[in-house]
């Protein structure tokens, strides 16, 4: 069975500092992957999509992706009270559907 | 970037009222769109994957009779909540994506649905 592996958290960062979030998958073939915020009581909004191995940059977010090791992450740094949500690790398995984790709820300390 | 439309944002009915959700592609065409349910505190958990001019294809567990799904065209598919129970209480959020596999979702802003 397919499966996306997220630490459930709540994991809590002061302002200011990096918040680090962390994935794992279980199909080594997988090739698409995407992180989502989500709100409590709001609908996932897509952060980051990443493909290749490496780092992909986009404002204070970075996404970072090891294939051999099987492992997504999303970085945030300079952490704002606003950035506290639910994250979502999301890939793509072979059958094209997309397949959540369970999400990490961030906390951002003022 | 890619708008999905979702309607209606919350509902409230009594038990073995039928519930209709619709969720649109404003800005693009959709051959597939996935309807997911989300307890609270929960993961999204995919229900059914909607097919444009087809049938949709249903997650093992998901009764099909249950929950109806219609795509009939490329920019609009519809979700049924029949007979609804108040165990069918639950967020409902529609995704639709570019038309290559590996292309993200983007999400509807969910039906919050709640049957007495």
């Amino acid at each position: 069975q397919k499966e996306v592996e997220q630490n459930s958290g709540p994991l809590s960062v002061p302002e200011g500092a990096i918040a680090s979030l962390n994935c794992t998958y279980s199909d080594r073939g997988s090739q698409s992957f995407f992180w989502y915020r989500q709100y409590s009581g709001k609908s996932p909004e897509l952060i980051m999509s990443i493909y290749s191995n490496g780092d992909k940059e986009d404002g204070r977010f970075t996404a970072q992706l090891n294939k051999a090791s099987q492992y997504v992450s999303l970085l945030i740094r300079d952490s704002q009270p606003s950035d506290s949500a639910t994250y979502l690790c999301a890939v793509i398995f072979g059958n094209e559907k997309l397949t959540f984790g369970t999400g990490t709820r961030l906390t951002i300390i003022p | 970037g890619a708008v999905v439309s979702q309607h209606p944002s919350r509902v409230i009915c009594k038990s073995g009222t039928s519930v209709k959700i619709e969720c649109r592609s404003l800005d693009f065409q959709a051959t597939t769109m996935f309807w997911y349910r989300q307890f609270p505190k929960q993961s999204l958990m995919l229900m059914a994957t909607s097919n444009e001019g087809s049938k949709a294809t249903y997650e093992q567990g998901v009764e099909k009779d249950k929950f109806l799904i219609n795509h009939a065209s490329l920019t609009l598919s519809t979700l049924t909540v029949t007979s609804a129970h108040p165990e069918d209480s639950s967020f409902y959020i529609c995704s639709a994506g570019g038309t290559l596999s590996n292309q993200p979702q983007h999400f509807g802003d969910g039906t919050r649905l709640s049957i007495l």
